[in-house]
């Protein structure tokens, strides 16, 4: 049983450029959780995806971000016109998500640290 | 106001000693359910230990317990045996409602500890 998985690890980019993140959830996970963390501080919950359903997005998610699942499995977020203030790391987390009783844990990838010169 | 509180930017214990880490939460939801993970260096968030708000014994999961004391609104991680692979950043989360409530889920983090463990 494989965990979540993320690519790129690390992302160097300009500013001004355009990024795109991947991440491979745990296979049966239905639910799936993108979170930004920057330097010293705890993850903040960006977006929330239920299979392929986008259902949930955070004031933190500018019109420059966007992200897809397209097939209800892996997911990618894209962030446009990159700023100096993205540099951060883009955290993913999938769980099993049920109605009633579930503890509904979040199982986390390793991120993707973006660096925006 | 912050949901979640950790007022202790930095711990150090001694190894083979026992550690308490202190988070506090705020919340109306009678509800929620609350987590703790690490974070070692290489950046990757690992699942501890959960609480929810109705189950009545403290959380136990190894060398891991939750001190849950309800009615202080306090969560506090106590990894005993402390061992020099426990050196990591420590976070305390909350979801608030029902796994399938209408937060769908989503953790409220704190700021999170620094555990140092000396030999």
């Amino acid at each position: 049983d494989t965990g979540v998985s993320q690519d790129p690890r690390h992302k160097i980019t300009k500013r001004g450029q355009n990024v795109t993140f991947r991440c491979d959830p745990i296979s049966e996970h239905n639910r799936l959780y993108w979170y930004r963390q920057t330097l010293g501080q705890g993850p903040e919950f960006l977006t929330y995806f239920q299979n392929e359903a986008q259902l949930e997005k955070s004031r933190l998610l500018s019109d420059r971000f966007s992200a897809e699942r397209p097939k209800g499995s892996f997911s990618t977020l894209e962030i446009q016109r990159t700023e100096q203030g993205d540099s951060a790391m883009y955290l993913c987390a999938s769980s099993l998500g049920q109605l009633y009783g579930a503890k509904n844990i979040q199982y986390f990838g390793a991120g993707t640290r973006l660096s925006v010169l | 106001a912050q949901k979640i509180t950790q007022t202790q930017p930095g711990m150090f214990v001694q190894e083979k000693e026992a550690v308490t880490l202190d988070c506090t939460y705020d919340t109306s939801d009678p509800s929620y359910g609350l987590f703790w993970y690490k974070q070692p260096s290489s950046g990757e968030m690992i699942f501890l230990i959960y609480q929810g708000s109705y189950d009545q014994q403290n959380a136990t999961e190894g060398r891991y317990s939750l001190n849950f004391q309800k009615a202080r609104k306090s969560a506090n991680l106590v990894i005993s045996a402390s061992q020099l692979g426990d050196s990591a950043m420590y976070f305390c989360a909350m979801r608030e409602g029902g796994a399938g409530g209408t937060s769908y889920g989503k953790l409220t983090f704190g700021q999170g500890t620094i555990l140092t463990v000396h030999p």
